[in-house]
């Protein structure tokens, strides 16, 4: 009964060496998003895809990237890590511009 | 953007006891959810509540949007309640977050 997956759910990588995430979804919702969320703090979003579209919030760093070849799939891709990355990383859908936004269990990221 | 303010930001309980958490925010919004992250980090959907009443189990909430809060209730608190509370509002295509209030019940 999974609806939003993520994997993998824990990650290490080294400082500067590229790592993706992903996310897939069972709700054909159109709408995906990332957040990043550091410990103590509330999720961040980093960006979003509503259908094809891509919305990147403005306070986003440039190392941050995204993908989503088809509805079901995301990706998130960092493409220098810092030790300031380390975190976790939440995917979540929603169906359309309202209703109830579905979070996945999350990825932590450690970087070394 | 939109502020959204959660209160007490700590809450210890014994377990049995009933709490209530605040959520205040500025401006008017499309909906509102409440979420409950547990010790994995896994944020669980407890509500989506733009407006009116709502009971699950133990739990029910209740956002009044004319006067711009909300409040969630937590009756005969157990140890599996602990964990990080967020209310968080949907405006202008995104869910503007609370800083959370963190419940800790004890045995």
């Amino acid at each position: 009964d999974a609806m939003v997956i993520q994997n993998p759910r824990y990650q290490v990588t080294q400082f500067g060496k590229p790592v993706t995430l992903s996310c897939s979804q069972t709700l054909n919702h159109n709408v995906m998003y990332w957040y990043q969320q550091k410990s103590s703090q509330a999720p961040k979003l980093l960006f979003h895809y509503y259908d094809k579209d891509f919305n990147n919030e403005a306070d986003t760093p440039d190392n941050f990237q995204s993908r989503r070849p088809n509805t079901s799939f995301c990706f998130l891709d960092i493409r220098s890590p810092g030790l300031g990355d380390a975190a976790m990383y939440l995917c979540a859908t929603r169906p359309d511009s309202s209703g109830t936004q579905y979070f996945g269990p999350g990825t932590r990221l450690t970087v070394l | 953007g939109i502020q959204v303010e959660q209160s007490p930001p700590d809450l210890i309980l014994q377990e049995g006891a009933n709490s209530t958490l605040r959520c205040n925010f500025s401006d008017s919004v499309n909906n509102l959810q409440w979420f409950h992250q547990n010790p994995w980090g896994q944020l669980i959907n407890l509500f989506y509540i733009p407006s009116g009443t709502k009971q699950n189990g133990r739990l029910s909430a209740t956002t009044v949007a004319t006067e711009r809060y909300s409040l969630l209730y937590i009756s005969s608190s157990q140890t599996t309640d602990s964990g990080v509370y967020f209310c968080a509002v949907f405006a202008y295509y995104k869910l503007s977050f609370g800083a959370g209030t963190t419940v800790t019940v004890r045995a």
